[in-house]
Formats: structure tokens, sequence, C-alpha cells
């Protein structure tokens, strides 16, 4: 596609339910990344993907935080029994490479999530 | 470690009037800057960089930013603000110690044109 996709757009679940967040990147890019965006709070890193190699997962929060890259294209990030402190607008990233050359990352419209 | 600070929460300028929207950031090497908009309801939009070269970076609509090695500095600039500028700006920087395009985010900094 001609930009990097996000579904759902919102999402409200109820605490301690899981919720699946789905990516789509930019076609041909390689590198894949997530981030979470908390009411009046900057971009906090949570998991990039690069191809094969295994994904940095050093910013996911807990456990309960976990994701996957399928076929080296679509993502998805899931959260187990939610709490109400995940409320954000998840959005993600791709790249058309992970390397150090600098190039700037394409982001996606978000996913605002909701937990009662 | 690398960081990345906007000291402003807020800019407010009328619209006609230069704008400037402020980051400063320390890294151990070399910095490789980023800066982003998000406007209400979507997603980040990438600007400008500044990865090596003239210390003047000119990026989209409109805007450019000024890198200054000595200040430590990367702010955005624009000569004539738009009412539709109005929307959240993050600076960026890249992590070194991730090796790879990792980026460490400002804590944004929301500009209002006012007509």
């Amino acid at each position: 596609g001609a930009g990097v996709s996000q579904s759902p757009s919102n999402k409200v679940t109820e605490k301690g339910k899981d919720v699946e967040l789905r990516c789509d990147p930019i076609s041909g890019h390689t590198a894949l990344y997530w981030y979470r965006q908390s009411l009046g709070q900057g971009l906090e890193f949570l998991i990039y993907f690069q191809g094969n190699s295994a994904p940095d997962k050093s910013g996911l929060p807990s456990d309960r935080f976990s994701a996957e890259r399928t076929g080296g294209s679509v993502s998805t990030l899931t959260i187990q029994r939610t709490q109400q402190e995940d409320s954000a607008v998840y959005l993600c990233a791709s790249s058309l490479t992970g390397l150090a050359g600098g190039e700037g990352q394409f982001f996606g419209p978000g996913t605002r999530l909701t937990v009662l | 470690a690398q960081s990345v600070a906007q000291p402003e929460d807020q800019v407010n300028v009328a619209e006609g009037n230069p704008l400037t929207v402020k980051c400063t950031y320390s890294v151990s090497g070399n910095p490789y800057l980023f800066w982003y908009v998000q406007y209400p309801n979507r997603g980040l939009q990438f600007l400008l960089k500044y990865i090596t070269g003239d210390n003047l970076v000119k990026g989209s609509y409109g805007f450019e930013a000024e890198f200054n090695k000595s200040q430590t500095s990367f702010h955005l600039k624009k000569p004539s603000a738009l009412v539709s500028d109005s929307a959240l700006y993050f600076c960026a920087v890249r992590d070194e110690a991730g090796g790879y395009n990792k980026l460490i985010f400002g804590a944004g900094t929301r500009l209002a044109v006012h007509p």
C-alpha cells in the first residue's frame, strides 16, 4: 500500500480482556516498530523487527505485551489481561531498512486503545 | 545515554509570524536528528532529518531546522506560520546503542498558530 496501515483505529475493551492490534507496513520495508503514546506523553518505544532477525523487545513494559511479525510483513501486537494503564495510542512505523543510515520512519495512523 | 529535550510544552504564534520549536539533544557521537509532526487524529509524519552536511536542513511544508553542534540544538523553524501548521511536533534522535534506526523521541511541543 501507499502507507502504513493499522487496525482497528479504535478499540474499547474491558479490563482483563486480551486485545490484538494489527500493522501493515509499507511494502518493501524490512524494519517495523511499535510505539505507545500515552495522553500527554511522548512516544515510548516498544519493539522492533528487522527482517528475520530476533526482535528487540527491550521496550515492552511487561510480559503481558507481545508482538509477532509473520512473513516479514504484517505485525500483530497483543496485550493480554489489559489494564487501565494500557490505555494509549499504539503507533506502528516502518522504514526501508533498520540499518544505521538514518532514514526516517513512516508511521501509521495508530490504534486508540481504551481499557474500561 | 542518548536523549532529546523539547523545553516548551506549547508554542503560540500569530499567523504570518516566524515560528521556532526548540530541541536539544545529548549523544556521545555524531547525531542523527529528526522532526516529526502529528496532526489531530493522524499518525506522525516525517518532516526532515539531519545526518551530515549543511547545518540548515529543509523539509516538508516549508519547515527547516538548524543543526548547531556547539549548542547541541536542532530547532525547527518556519519563516511564516500558517494556521494549518497547528499540531504536535516531535524531535527525535537515533539511539546509537541500538545500532539501527531506533529513535528516541522528545515529549513533544504543541504549536498553536492563531489567525
